[in-house]
C-alpha cells in the first residue's frame, strides 16, 4: 500500500531554475494538500484542491502554481525559485474534511 | 478565516509526568479539529480528532484531547509521558470549505 507518493526526495536548485514537485495518492481521495515546514512555523497551507478540476489558494501561495491532473496527482511548480522557498514541502490527501490526513514522506528543497 | 494557535513552542517534561498541549482555534462554525504527531525526519500521523458528540475524545498512544466551545480550546493531554513521546505536535483545524489549517507546532522533549 503506497499511500501518498511524493517525488523527488530531495532537490537542490540555483535561484532562477523552475521545478515540479510530483505528488501522487491511490487511495481514492478527493482532496489534496500542498504545505510547506519551516521552522517555527508549523505546516502553512500553500494550495489545495478539494476536487478533482478544482484548486484554491492557501495561507501562502505566491511563487507557486499547481495543477490536480486528476484524482490521483497534484503537483506544485516554482517557475522562478528563490532561496525564500528552502523548505520542507509536504503533500496530503484526505476523503472527507473530517477525516484523516495522509502525508508524503516530504521533498527537502534547498534553494540557493 | 480559520486560523490555530499553538502558544507553546517547547515543552520539557520528565518521563512519567503529565503532558497537557495547549491549542486555541478561530472558526466561525463548528470546527473539526484535530491533532497530529511528528517524529524527527518523518511525516504527520494522527493521534486523534473530534468533530461532533463527547467533547473528550481518545487517540492513540494513550493522548486525549478535550473540546471546550466556550473558549475555543482543543487541549491535547497524556497523564503519564513516555520517552517515545518526544516529537512535534501539531494541532489542525478543518472547515467545510476542505481546508485544513494547522498550527505552528509544539516540540516536546522527554527526560529520563
Amino acid at each position: 500500500n503506497a499511500g501518498v507518493t511524493q517525488t523527488p526526495k530531495f532537490q537542490v536548485l540555483k535561484t532562477g531554475q523552475s521545478m515540479t514537485l510530483q505528488c501522487a495518492q491511490d487511495m481514492n481521495h478527493n482532496s489534496m494538500y500542498w504545505y510547506r515546514q519551516d521552522p517555527g512555523m508549523g505546516l502553512r497551507l500553500i494550495y489545495y484542491s478539494a476536487s478533482e478540476g478544482t484548486t484554491d489558494k492557501g495561507e501562502v501561495p505566491n511563487g507557486y502554481n499547481v495543477s490536480r491532473l486528476n484524482k490521483r496527482e497534484f503537483s506544485l511548480r516554482l517557475e522562478s525559485a528563490a532561496p525564500s522557498q528552502t523548505s520542507v514541502y509536504f503533500c496530503a490527501s484526505i476523503a472527507l474534511v473530517n477525516t484523516e490526513a495522509f502525508f508524503g514522506q516530504g521533498t527537502r528543497l534547498t534553494v540557493v | 478565516a480559520q486560523s490555530v494557535t499553538q502558544p507553546d513552542i517547547h515543552i520539557t517534561v520528565s518521563e512519567g509526568a503529565s503532558l497537557e498541549l495547549r491549542c486555541n482555534y478561530s472558526y466561525g462554525a463548528t470546527p473539526y479539529l484535530f491533532w497530529y504527531v511528528q517524529s524527527p525526519g518523518q511525516g504527520l500521523q494522527l493521534l486523534l480528532k473530534y468533530f461532533s458528540g463527547d467533547t473528550l475524545v481518545q487517540g492513540i498512544k494513550g493522548f486525549e484531547a478535550e473540546f471546550k466551545r466556550s473558549q475555543s480550546s482543543f487541549n491535547l493531554r497524556k497523564p503519564s509521558v513516555h520517552w517515545s513521546d518526544a516529537a512535534e505536535y501539531f494541532c489542525a483545524v478543518g472547515a467545510w470549505t476542505d481546508k485544513l489549517i494547522f498550527g505552528t507546532g509544539t516540540r516536546l522533549q522527554v527526560f529520563p
